[in-house]
């Protein structure tokens, strides 16, 4: 089956760091997404990792290990702004592109 | 305008009515996507477009029923919904290439009386 697990919620501070997991079971893996949803909002791009290693995007990176079907999202410097869903989303093996997503993460930015 | 664009914002309708959810994209992109978003479910895709022609239907009811005329515009028409479907409908657009994220718009409050 496809699955994708990510904590429902997590709280972090303003100016702290947060790491944000997600763990997936595909029956095939082209790459892994991540998006930022604010509420009421579109999912906005934030992240792409196809290869194994860490790609830094100002105060967001993204990592991601394969061998352990593993990524996470790591926030520096955390803003009030930053107060969102934040959802993983795989991409299987068909060539729709089709995209496997979690349930989302709310992280909740506190003073 | 640019992006992704969704109307209406908010629609409340009952069982019986017939609606139509509109998705326009002014991004040159060929494919399009209707999701369904409800609270602490992860996205359910419902229907994509390539290049106008319908390429997944995931099993979705016959009570929704999707259009595509042309590559920058994508219509979902309701009928005889049922509460269940009250959710967020989401509509994405996607430029070739596998490295290109889906687009999205702000999405359709929908709720069934």
């Amino acid at each position: 089956g496809q699955n994708i697990d990510q904590p429902t919620e997590m709280t972090a501070t303003e100016g702290a760091i947060v790491q944000i997991n997600c763990t997936y079971q595909t029956s095939g893996f082209n790459g892994l997404f991540w998006y930022q949803q604010h509420a009421g909002e579109a999912p906005t791009f934030l992240s792409y990792n196809v290869l194994d290693g860490l790609e830094e995007k100002g105060r967001f990176s993204s990592f991601l290990s394969r061998s352990k079907g593993y990524s996470y999202l790591l926030l520096k410097e955390l803003q009030m702004k930053d107060s969102a869903s934040y959802l993983c989303a795989v991409r299987g093996p068909d060539s729709n592109y089709q995209l496997i997503w979690g349930a989302g993460t709310k992280l909740i930015i506190k003073p | 305008e640019t992006g992704v664009t969704q109307t209406p914002r908010h629609l409340v309708m009952g069982m019986t009515n017939k609606k139509s959810l509109k998705c326009e994209q002014h991004l040159g992109h060929n494919a399009m996507y209707w999701y369904k978003q409800s609270a602490k479910k992860p996205l359910e895709l419902m229907f994509v477009y390539n290049f106008k022609e319908q390429t997944e239907n995931n099993s979705v009811p016959s009570r929704f029923s999707p259009e595509c005329p042309n590559s920058s515009h994508l219509f979902l028409h309701l009928h005889t919904l049922q509460p269940e479907d009250s959710a967020l409908y989401l509509c994405a657009s996607k430029g070739p290439g596998e490295r290109q994220p889906q687009h999205f718009g702000d999405g359709t409050r929908l709720s069934i009386l």
